[in-house]
């Protein structure tokens, strides 16, 4: 059990560009969610996944952003035309379903967009 | 709408010293999480609590949990530099999967 992994880290990328992230939750692990944490604040709900199917997603959320989890296991989530706002730490994190059961956040990839 | 509030947001305070952290939640819930931030990191999960009484322990932390009055706190007894960090509570409300945060509390103990 190696933890729920995030890629990249860090990305620093120009305004209008797109960006992607990745995420590898625990194994087994049947729910996946994101999350975006700006400085100071308490992290934000996105989307969340259980299996491949996306079971809700945030109003923060425009479309821009679109999030897939294709057979259940990595998430990828991507943020078309980047804007300043959307610089933050988008943090993704795995749990089993089933409610009171430890969610488990990976280290978050910090975007900024300049 | 669930909101989750903590207070305080900023907590400076010696060594040696005891020290509550409050959550409040605005709707009913069937679990509310503790976890803790250091700068620049991930969360670490500290506690899940799952029901009204519960009470957990973990070193100078214990948490509890008030599901009639919609209150957690998180108890630091003699406080260690070590443990200075923000720390979250988050709140999942019944039949919903995703869990609220709060802002956080960010607890600096001086030596």
């Amino acid at each position: 059990d190696t933890g729920v992994s995030q890629d990249p880290r860090h990305k620093i990328t120009k305004r209008g560009q797109n960006v992607t992230f990745r995420c590898d939750p625990i194994s087994e692990h049947n729910r996946l969610y994101w999350y975006r944490q700006t400085l100071g604040q308490g992290p934000e709900f996105l989307t969340y996944f259980q299996n491949e199917a996306q079971l809700e997603k945030s109003r923060l959320l425009s479309d821009r952003f679109s999030a897939e989890r294709p057979k259940g296991s990595f998430s990828t989530l991507e943020i078309q035309r980047t804007e300043q706002g959307d610089s933050a730490m988008y943090l993704c994190a795995s749990s089993w379903a089933g409610g009171g059961n430890t969610i488990y956040f990976g280290e978050g990839s910090w975007l900024t967009v300049v | 709408e669930l909101k989750v509030e903590q207070n305080p947001l900023f907590l400076s305070m010696q060594e040696g010293k005891n020290y509550t952290i409050y959550c409040n939640y605005s709707t009913t819930s069937d679990r509310l999480y503790w976890y803790r931030q250091d700068p620049g990191k991930s969360l670490e999960s500290l506690f899940v609590l799952l029901s009204n009484g519960a009470v957990k322990q973990e070193g100078r932390l214990m948490a509890s949990l008030d599901t009639k009055a919609r209150l957690s706190t998180l108890h630091i007894t003699a406080a260690v530099h070590d443990l200075s960090a923000t720390y979250f509570c988050a709140v999942g409300e019944i039949r919903d999967d995703k869990i609220i945060f709060g802002k956080g509390t960010r607890l600096h103990i001086l030596p």
